[in-house]
Formats: C-alpha cells, structure tokens, sequence
C-alpha cells in the first residue's frame, strides 16, 4: 500500500492564482515526519520543510504555507500568488519512528506555472 | 559548498554491461541512501546506509550491490545491466536517521539500452 499518496498528477495554474498541492499519509507509529521536496526542471532535490507528529501548528513562509492534520493524514502545501519560478515537480515524504532510516515518497506533483 | 557530489552525471550501457555510481558527501552523515526516479513513481529506496561498513536494502534492491567502505562515500553497483535500470539515480545523506532532510547529489542519468 502506498504510504504517502499525492492524488494530483499534473497542476497547471495562471500565474498569480493560489494552488495547493495534496498529500495523504498512512502510518500506524505516532512519532514520525512529514516533507515536502521541490524538484524545478533543472532536476536536483531540494528540500522545503519537515514537521513532526506531535506539532500540527501550520507554517507559513513567505508565499508558500503548510497545512497539517492528522484527523484526516494530510499534509498539503499551498502556494500563494503563484509564479513561474514554482513550476517544479513537489514530492511530499514521510519518515516513521518504527522504520525511522527509510523515507517513503509520494509520486509528486508536477506544477506548472502559466505566465 | 560540495555536500553531496554523484559521479558520473550520464551513462549509456549496453544490456549486461556492468558499472558503479559513486556518491560522496563532506558533511560527515551517518546516513546515506541510493534512490531511483521514474516517470510516475516517485523516488523509491534501492539501499542505503546507516553507517561505514554496513548497508541495508530499501524497497527496490534487486540488480543492485552498494558498499559504504568510507564514512564519506556510499557506491552503488549494477553488475549487469538491464533496460529496466534505465532511470535517474539520486543518492542521499542525512545527518542521521530518517528523522533528519535528506540531502540530495543534482543525480545521475542512466539508459540501458
């Protein structure tokens, strides 16, 4: 079964609209971590940001913001004012205590940004 | 700035033909990973490495060998290739375990042909 399920495939967006990317998690530990890893076209791996279990405050960096409940297993990540730059593919990944040296990734969402 | 450093960045095989990829970081992680990338998958754990000297496999371990001889270098190894190895391959460091970002190598791009 898929731990971590991103349901979009394909995003496309007209610059300045706000987009929020899904991301559905599966575990059965209470202690683990959430990610989120932006890949733009020139192909390398970058990481956005990490939130454990016991924190379900939502984050918010400049236009990009975070949205985490565990009533429902989401994660979901909101870009505000979008723009050409965030065209990427966004993988979200989850760590769990219980298997704790092992990342699951979601098959990521490709977001493309219309000028 | 190095961090995480892949070698080589492209390859062709023939079917058969044998290679290893190298990955190196000099940020003194304990934990190294080979991933696999593609189309429509995500990024799926081949092998990775808790530490020098000793390896484990991730979810897709079949055709590939990994040695972690040097706390700073984690090889990945296909003795003879396959087109289904045709991927992009990403490996990966963290400053321990899976609790920590994963710092990614730019990848390498391997077909079999």
């Amino acid at each position: 079964a898929q731990k971590v399920t991103q349901a979009q495939t394909e995003i496309s967006v007209v610059e300045k609209e706000d987009v929020t990317l899904d991301c559905v998690y599966e575990t059965r530990d209470t202690t683990y971590y959430l990610f989120w890893y932006k890949q733009p076209p020139s192909g390398e791996l970058v990481f956005l940001i990490r939130r454990n279990s016991f924190d379900e405050q939502n984050e918010i960096s400049g236009r990009y913001s975070w949205n985490f409940q565990k009533s429902t297993s989401s994660f979901n990540f909101t870009i505000t004012a979008s723009q050409v730059v965030d065209s990427a593919v966004y993988f979200c990944a989850l760590s769990e205590e219980y298997t704790g040296n092992q990342f699951y990734f979601g098959t990521g969402t490709s977001l493309t940004v219309i000028p | 700035n190095a961090g995480v450093t892949q070698t080589p960045k492209f390859r062709v095989l023939k079917t058969g033909q044998s290679m290893t990829l190298l990955c190196a970081q000099d940020m003194n992680h304990e934990y190294m990973y080979w991933y696999r990338q593609d189309p429509g998958m995500g990024l799926r754990l081949i092998h990775y490495s808790v530490g020098e000297g000793t390896t484990a496999k991730g979810e897709v371990p079949d055709g590939y060998n990994v040695s972690r001889l040097k706390k700073q270098n984690f090889l990945l190894g296909l003795e003879s290739a396959a087109p289904s190895q045709t991927s992009v391959y990403f490996c990966a460091s963290s400053s321990r375990d899976g609790f920590e970002k994963l710092f990614f190598g730019s990848g390498t791009q391997l077909s079999v042909l």
